[in-house]
Order: C-alpha cells, then structure tokens, then sequence
C-alpha cells in the first residue's frame, strides 16, 4: 500500500531555533501534499498544500514566513519551522496524495512531535 | 465553507459492547465523507469511506458507517469492540470532486474497557 514517512518522528529544539520536516511518499509519487497541525486532544487543523514545483497555498492565519514548506520533487516535501517558539510545539503530520491514484484519497504519514523549550 | 461536528468527544465502552460514533456535516454540496482512526503517537489510518451508491460502506477491523443525506450525518458503527479499538477516531469530508481539502471533526475518543 501507499506509504508516507516522516522524519524526525521527533525533536526538540530551543526557542529561536529552526527545525526541518521531511515527508516522504515511499512507494508512490505525490503531486500534492498536505501538512497539518495537531494539538493535544485536538483535531486536526489543515495548514497548507502543497504542489510540487510550484508555491504552497497556507490557509487563513497560518504565517508562511514562519511555516516554510518546499515541495521540490514528486516523493519528498518539507517544512521549516523558523524562528520557533514555544507555542509552535504540536504534533505536525502531512498526507500525500497518489499521482495515479484515486484522487480523493490521501495517505498520511506517522506525524512528527515538535517541542520547543 | 463546510464543518464537520462529532457530537461526542469521549465514548467509554466495555468490550465486546457495540459501539456508535456521531458525526454530523454541514454542506449545501456534494460530498466525500471519510473515517480515520489515530493511534498515540501516530498517523491518520483510513477506516471507511463514502463516494457515491451504497448508503452502508463497511470498512476495515469491522467497523461500518451509514450515509444519510437527509440528516448529514455518517455515523461510525462496530457491533463488538476489542480493547484494541481504543484509539482517537476523526471524521471528515472533502466537498466535491474539484475541493482539495480534508475538514476534519474534533475527533472522539473511544476507551474501551475490559
């Protein structure tokens, strides 16, 4: 089946810092992808997408100069946390949708625990 | 703009009780409407999901759910649980063919007991 990683799982990072996550689809090309945020015992709230080779769509007041995401090719797409703090420690989980699959369909991958201290 | 209600936020249920998850939705369109369940710790796995016919779609580890149009609701069924249905379950609905985006419920969490 259709397979999407995460990497790191998880990590931690001082305030300032910025921090990288990758997402990869393993076994399938993905000409969009999603990234999501998720908060303790909360839902998911969608972020953007993401289409490769051209700019991520952020939805309503989610800052992209904080929230960089990168779609350079048809397996791999990531984003970058600038300038953390604090309040940016969530769960971040992106999805990926098969080029040549069904298009209402997204595979998700294992989400990726982010703390900043 | 779309929403998506799941009425309970926490389902305690014995084992080997059948059990129901709410979901209500709002839309004037056309819609796709999903399942997903959420181990700690982990991603979305899909459990079911409604495109077109069949108002009753089943789903993996025995779970089914029933689309009604007239009350927008896509409520989540299994008629015994195991304690390994103890996760948090997401529905959500994607409008249309040409919509993009997933709009996800706040989730429900069901605790299954011995």
């Amino acid at each position: 089946g259709a397979v999407v990683s995460q990497h790191p799982s998880w990590v931690i990072c001082k305030s300032g810092t910025s921090v990288k996550i990758e997402c990869r689809s393993l076994d399938f090309q993905a000409t969009t992808m999603f990234w999501y945020r998720q908060f303790p015992k909360q839902s998911l709230m969608l972020m953007a997408t993401s289409n490769e080779g051209s700019k991520a769509t952020y939805e309503q007041g989610v800052e992209k100069d904080k929230f960089l995401i990168n779609h350079a090719s048809l397996t791999l797409s990531t984003l970058t946390v600038t300038s953390a703090h604090p309040e940016d420690s969530s769960f971040y989980i992106c999805s990926a949708r098969d080029r040549g699959g069904r298009q209402y369909e997204q595979y998700f991958g294992p989400g990726t625990r982010l703390t900043v201290t | 703009a779309q929403s998506v209600t799941q009425l309970d936020s926490q389902v305690p249920v014995f084992e080997e009780a059948p059990v129901e998850l709410r979901c209500n939705y709002s839309s004037s369109v056309s819609v796709y409407l999903f399942w997903y369940v959420q181990y700690p710790n982990q991603g979305l796995q899909l459990l079911l999901k409604y495109l077109s016919g069949s108002t009753l779609v089943k789903g993996i580890n025995g779970f089914e759910a029933e689309f009604n149009k007239s009350q927008t609701s896509f409520h989540l069924r299994k008629p015994s649980v195991h304690i390994s249905d103890t996760a948090e379950y997401f529905c959500a609905v994607r409008v249309g063919a040409a919509g993009n985006k997933l709009t996800f419920g706040g989730g429900t969490r069901v605790l299954v007991k011995p």
